[in-house]
């Protein structure tokens, strides 16, 4: 079993719909939580993270940890053409490495 | 600062022939990490280094792959005696210490194609 459970989709919604993505974890000594797009053929860009617990927002996107289910995840609202990506959760331990174990990631189209 | 730079972009080796990729991180990030990718799966770790001292290593990275960190600047990871399942995108990363784990700065990555 992964330690990181990620649907890869694909998903595929109209444009300005609510966009959920999940993961769920199985190491509860995960602290750190993270969500990465990636356009195609490009690097992972840092879109979102969370210590802990709780909700976040920035801008569209909001980003939920529930560490008492070992579940998060990422919301888009008014989707857009140009969300159109792959979305990747990623987590670290506490420890100071900062390596990071990441999800398959969820591969999502928006259509105009 | 144009954040973190690989080069090549892209190889194509035959099997059996040694390659090596650069990695120049962001100039103030004492972090490097190696990452590789294959097509529909996230990023694993391979290796890191904080300055020229590489912590911790993956046992994904076998005894053909190694990687260095010299004076704590650029990174090269070099992959002797290619196999095709070494055929993914190899992705470096960058952070400061202390920022490591609100994660880090990705360059596009180094896609090797082995025939």
């Amino acid at each position: 079993q992964k330690e990181v459970e990620q649907d890869p989709g694909p998903l595929s919604v109209p444009e300005g719909a609510i966009v959920s993505l999940n993961c769920t974890y199985s190491n509860s000594a995960f602290q750190y939580f993270m969500w990465y797009r990636q356009y195609s053929r490009k690097g992972p860009e840092l879109l979102m993270y969370t210590y802990s617990s709780g909700n976040k927002e920035d801008g569209r996107f909001t980003a939920q940890v529930d560490k008492s289910s070992k579940y998060i995840s990422l919301f888009i609202r008014d989707s857009q053409p140009s969300d159109s990506a792959t979305y990747l959760c990623a987590m670290s331990k506490a420890s100071n490495t900062g390596k990071l174990i990441f999800g398959q990631g969820t591969t999502l189209q928006v259509k105009p | 600062d144009t954040g973190v730079s690989q080069d090549p972009r892209h190889k194509i080796t035959k099997r059996g022939q040694n390659v090596t990729f650069r990695c120049d991180p962001i100039s103030e990030h004492n972090r490097l990490y190696w990452y590789r990718q294959t097509l529909g799966q996230g990023p694993e770790f391979l290796t890191y280094f904080q300055n020229e001292a590489q912590l911790e290593k993956s046992r994904l990275l076998s005894d053909r792959f190694s990687a260095e960190r010299p004076k704590g600047s650029f990174s090269t990871l070099e992959i002797q005696r290619t196999e095709q399942g070494d055929s993914a995108m190899y992705l470096c990363a960058s952070s400061l210490e202390g920022a490591s784990n609100y994660g880090y700065t990705f360059g596009s990555g180094t896609r090797l194609t082995v025939v």
